[in-house]
Parts: C-alpha cells; sequence; structure tokens
C-alpha cells in the first residue's frame, strides 16, 4: 500500500529538548516536504527537498533543520524546541512539481506540544 | 508572493443541495490544481485535481477551472454530512518547487 508514514503521532516534550519527527514514504517520490498547520494560519511548508541530499527552506524553516539522506526518509529535527513550536505537522511527498499527476499525499500527522 | 484565497467559512448547506467551493490564485502561471479533503485533527486527502480549463467530473464531485480568472472551483452534488470537513485548495506553479496551499473553507452540511 501507498502510503507516507511519521512517527511519532504524538509528542509532548520540553523546552530545549532536541527531538526528531520520522517520516518515511513507499512510493519512490523525488520531493518531500514538512507542513505545520495552525488554527487561522493553514498549511505552512517548512522545509522541502527535491531529492536525496538536496534539501530548501520554505515559508517557516526557523528553529526546523532536516537531512535527506535516503529517498525515502526526510526527518525533521528540532534541536530546540520552543513552546511556539505547538502545531499540527504533517510530513508529504510527490512526484517532482512541474510534472503531470504532482499530487502531494500526507503522513497521518503528529501533534506536538513543547511545554 | 503567490498566494492562494479561499473562504474561510463556514459554508453551510442542506443535505441533498449541492455544495460550491471557490478559490483564487496569484500566479497566471500555475499549472496544476487540487481539492483536497481534511476532517479535524486528519491529514489532508486528494479529491480532486485539474490540469485543463473546464469541468472535471468524479463521481459527486467537479472541479471547474478558468485559468483566464484565475479561479478553480469544487461542487459537491447530494451533499452527505459525511462531506463535513474542510476542504484546501492548492495550486502548483510550473517553475516553482512548491504546492500552494489555500487556508481552507470549513463545509457543513445539515441534516
Amino acid at each position: 500500500e501507498a502510503q507516507v508514514t511519521q512517527n511519532p503521532r504524538y509528542l509532548i516534550t520540553v523546552t530545549g529538548k532536541k527531538l526528531t519527527v520520522t517520516c518515511s514514504q513507499n512510493m519512490n517520490h523525488e520531493y518531500m516536504s514538512w507542513y505545520r498547520q495552525d488554527p487561522g494560519l493553514g498549511l505552512r511548508q517548512i522545509y522541502y527537498s527535491m531529492n536525496v541530499e538536496v534539501t530548501d527552506k520554505g515559508d517557516v524553516p526557523e528553529g526546523y533543520k532536516v537531512s535527506r539522506k535516503e529517498k525515502r526518509n526526510f526527518p525533521l529535527i528540532l534541536e530546540s524546541p520552543s513552546p511556539n513550536q505547538t502545531s499540527l505537522y504533517f510530513c508529504a511527498s510527490s512526484l517532482i512539481p512541474g510534472r503531470v499527476n504532482t499530487e502531494a499525499f500526507f503522513g497521518q500527522g503528529t501533534r506536538l506540544t513543547v511545554v | 508572493q503567490k498566494e492562494v484565497e479561499q473562504n474561510s467559512g463556514p459554508l453551510s448547506v442542506p443535505e441533498g443541495a449541492i455544495a460550491s467551493l471557490n478559490c483564487t490564485y496569484s500566479d497566471r502561471v500555475s499549472q496544476s490544481f487540487f481539492w483536497y479533503r481534511q476532517y479535524s485533527g486528519k491529514s489532508p486527502e486528494l479529491i480532486m485535481s485539474i490540469y485543463s480549463n473546464g469541468d472535471k467530473e468524479d463521481g459527486r464531485f467537479t472541479a471547474q477551472l478558468n485559468k483566464a480568472s484565475q479561479y478553480v472551483s469544487l461542487l459537491i452534488r447530494d451533499s452527505q454530512p459525511s462531506d463535513s470537513a474542510t476542504y484546501l485548495c492548492a495550486v502548483m506553479v510550473e517553475r516553482d518547487d512548491k504546492i500552494i496551499f489555500g487556508k481552507g473553507t470549513r463545509l457543513h452540511i445539515l441534516p
């Protein structure tokens, strides 16, 4: 089954404690991205990756890091989480934008609370 | 700044009626257009994609695209309570590396 898998689904952590949210896809998609979703603000892109070892900042990259060492994995790293990073996070993958059928497939979401 | 605009709603529609959701976008070279449905606390799921001007029908759903007016819409016929959700419009621009999402329209189907 084609899917994007995020872990964990729920996470409560304390300010400053480094954490990683994992994302894996089994569709051989080149393009992967991370979004955060907050009430009234919609989906905002944090980082994206066009392929292995190629990553770029989205609209709200501050406080986040990513890596793309393998095509299927795209972890999101919060080196020193702060309460304003409390949000619902989604990982998504797709074919490279510019081709037909570039719809994004989303993971189940990770609800992060930083206290 | 490329933008995708949607009315936030809520849009209330009686069960069995047609729900009409609208989206406008700012970039004229936008190429691909998507409608996602998102239930509260869940991930967005693709329900329609459209790439050329005109209508595209899939079951109870019809997407309509007018590139000259920079407008894309989603019609839901015979609305059901299970259609109550937030609908996200998304636009992909050929020369960019991003799919840009609108903030979504909340749809409420009244039983």
